[in-house]
């Protein structure tokens, strides 16, 4: 959807194992982020980043790593140190940080930490 | 830090009742958009809303921004199954570069 892919749909680690989800655009967007959305919650931003090889911490990005080294992908490293990291995950992108534009948002992934 | 509220944050209705959302934030807002997820789905984004008053329509769905820019409608005209899902407005106001969304409003239409 939107040109926004996220793999695996569904991902189950175990406690104290980093994980790793991806996340992929073909839109040309400079702009990519990541939410945490818990039940009956809004959504939450982690990261974000305004152009290849910047990225700049959300509200709750403790726990949470990125890079970006390429445009077309913004992938979400979840380590050991976040203490509750069982959420759905949706990443999403806009042309650009500064203008008022919409994001497009992939179908996310949903990670459940055992 | 900004706060971006929504009431209710659940509301059940009838199909063809009327359903408003109030979005509230605690800074002065640059602009406002809503977005609408669907049970199971990602968000998807409706509008967006810059000027102060300003009032958009699509269909029977109607968008407000305030005269002060801190608050932000959306009103459902005779609402239908196809409207279930939650909610969301997401403003950013003047000091912050990314927008913050609020914590939404799950509708659920009794058919």
């Amino acid at each position: 959807d939107g040109g926004i892919t996220q793999s695996p749909k569904y991902l189950f680690r175990k406690e104290g194992q980093n994980v790793t989800l991806s996340c992929e655009q073909n839109l040309n967007h400079d702009a990519m982020y990541w939410y945490r959305q818990d039940p009956g919650q809004g959504l939450r931003l982690i990261y974000y980043s305004q152009i290849v090889n910047d990225f700049q911490k959300g509200d709750i990005a403790e726990g949470y790593s990125v890079s970006r080294e390429k445009k077309e992908s913004f992938p979400l490293t979840v380590t050991s140190a976040q203490k509750n990291p069982t959420a759905f995950y949706l990443c999403a992108s806009s042309i650009s940080l500064d203008r008022t534009n919409e994001q497009f948002f992939g179908p996310g992934t949903r990670l459940t930490v055992l | 830090g900004q706060q971006v509220m929504q009431i209710p944050q659940y509301q059940h209705v009838q199909e063809g009742e009327d359903f408003t959302t109030y979005c509230n934030s605690s800074t002065t807002l640059s602009n406002i958009q809503w977005y609408k997820q669907r049970p199971g789905g990602h968000p998807v984004f409706l509008i967006q809303l810059v000027k102060s008053g300003e009032v958009k329509k699509q269909k029977r769905l109607t968008f407000q921004f305030g005269e002060a820019k801190k608050n932000s409608s959306l009103h459902i005209t005779a609402t239908q199954t196809t409207d279930v899902g939650t909610y969301f407005c997401a403003g950013r106001d003047t000091g912050r570069r990314a927008l913050t969304f609020g914590s939404g409003t799950r509708l659920q239409v009794q058919p």
